[in-house]
Formats: C-alpha cells, structure tokens, sequence
C-alpha cells in the first residue's frame, strides 16, 4: 500500500461547480498534512495546510479525518485558473523523509 | 519561507554525459532535498543533503549515479552522471521551513531530456 494515495483524476468540471478531492494516508503517527497545487511545468507550491480542527481560505476548504486516516479538498466556485495537479502532502515516517507526496489528482475546469 | 533558485531550468544532453544541477537557498537549512519527477507522476525523492556529511540515498538511487554536494548550509548540486533517455525527468531541490508545520519549498525546477 502506497504512503499517500489519490485519485489521479483527471477531474473534468464546468466552471462555477464544486469538487472534491480524498487522499489516504497509512501512517497514523503523521503530524502535517497538506494540499499543494502544481500548475504543468512548473514547481508545486502550497496551496494549504490542513489543520485537524479543518480550515478554509476563500473558495479553498480542508478538512482532516485522523480515525479513516484521510484528507479532503473542496473548492467551491471553480475557476479556470483552478486547473492543475493537486497534491497530497503528508510527513512521513522516516528521519530522511519527512514529506511525502500523493500522485497528484488533475483537476481540468472547462468554461 | 526560503526562496530557492535553480539552475539551470532546463537543458538537452547527450546520452553518456552528466549535468549538474544547482540550488541556492537565500537562508541557512540543515537539510536540502532532491527529487524526481517524470512525466505525468508525483515527485519521488532521490537523497537528502546534509551539509557536512554524506547524502542519504532513497531505494533505487545510488551515489555513483546522482553524486550530491553540500559544501554549506545554502547550497548543493545534484549531479546526474552517466545519462540515459530514461533519466528524462524534472529535477527539483526543496526544502523545508522550521517548526511542526513542515511545509516544502522548491526551486524552479530542471527539466532535463536525455537524447
């Protein structure tokens, strides 16, 4: 079983609408756990951190699940500037690696 | 936060040779770390950089293929020696802030084709 897993997608939305997204996680002694997005041929970048009490930024609502040991990412309102690859970041287990990446679920937001 | 800048940010090379990658941190970090990510999949990590002391390699990369540098706390290289096509990738140093909330930062990226 991988670390982290995701849908790989490609999620393929109109505009305006409401996605979500799960990712699991295996291990239960993770501390952080984040969503990153990575627009194509470029670098990821953090888009939040997930708290366990959930959190939201604008259109933007994490919310963390410690018992099923998953994460969630729901973006209400989608704008085309919303496609891209969304990562599941969680830290890991190990002193070398401490974060660990999901697949990437694609997310395709059609006018 | 830290701002990494890489380079170079992309480059086509011939089989059998090697490329060195830079990343430069503008804060001191104990940890640098490289990763790989091939098309259309997540990024795997190759080794972490500790300044001071040899990388720590993940399974499936070894030194004698991606030799890593770390002569101070803001800088490292990843060398990819040896090239093949299927070293084609993105390359990418991170690294990551202080505190529980271990969020990553990453340079821009090194998009490297291998022909």
């Amino acid at each position: 079983r991988k670390e982290v897993e995701q849908d790989p997608g490609p999620f393929n939305v109109p505009e305006g609408a409401t996605v979500a997204f799960n990712c699991t996680y295996s291990n239960s002694a993770s501390q952080s756990f984040f969503w990153y997005r990575q627009d194509c041929r470029k670098e990821p970048k953090l888009l939040m951190s997930v708290y366990s009490s959930g959190n939201e930024d604008g259109r933007f609502t994490a919310q963390l699940n410690r018992a099923s040991q998953y994460i969630s990412l729901l973006i209400r309102d989608s704008k085309l500037s919303d496609s891209a690859t969304y990562l599941c970041v969680v830290n890991g287990s190990s002193s070398a690696s401490k974060i660990i990446f999901g697949s990437g679920t694609r997310l395709s937001i059609r006018p | 936060s830290a701002v990494i800048s890489q380079k170079p940010s992309r480059d086509i090379c011939q089989r059998g040779t090697s490329l060195t990658i830079q990343c430069q941190v503008d804060s001191q970090v104990t940890m640098m770390f490289w990763y790989r990510q091939q098309p259309g999949q997540s990024l795997t990590l190759i080794a972490t950089a500790n300044q001071g002391s040899e990388a720590t390699y993940e399974s499936g990369f070894v030194i004698d293929k991606f030799p890593i540098s770390r002569p101070n706390l803001t800088f490292s290289t990843l060398t990819v020696s040896n090239m093949s096509p299927e070293d084609s990738s993105i390359y990418l140093c991170s690294v990551e802030g202080s505190g529980w909330d271990t969020e990553a930062f990453f340079g821009q990226g090194t998009r490297l084709t291998v022909v």
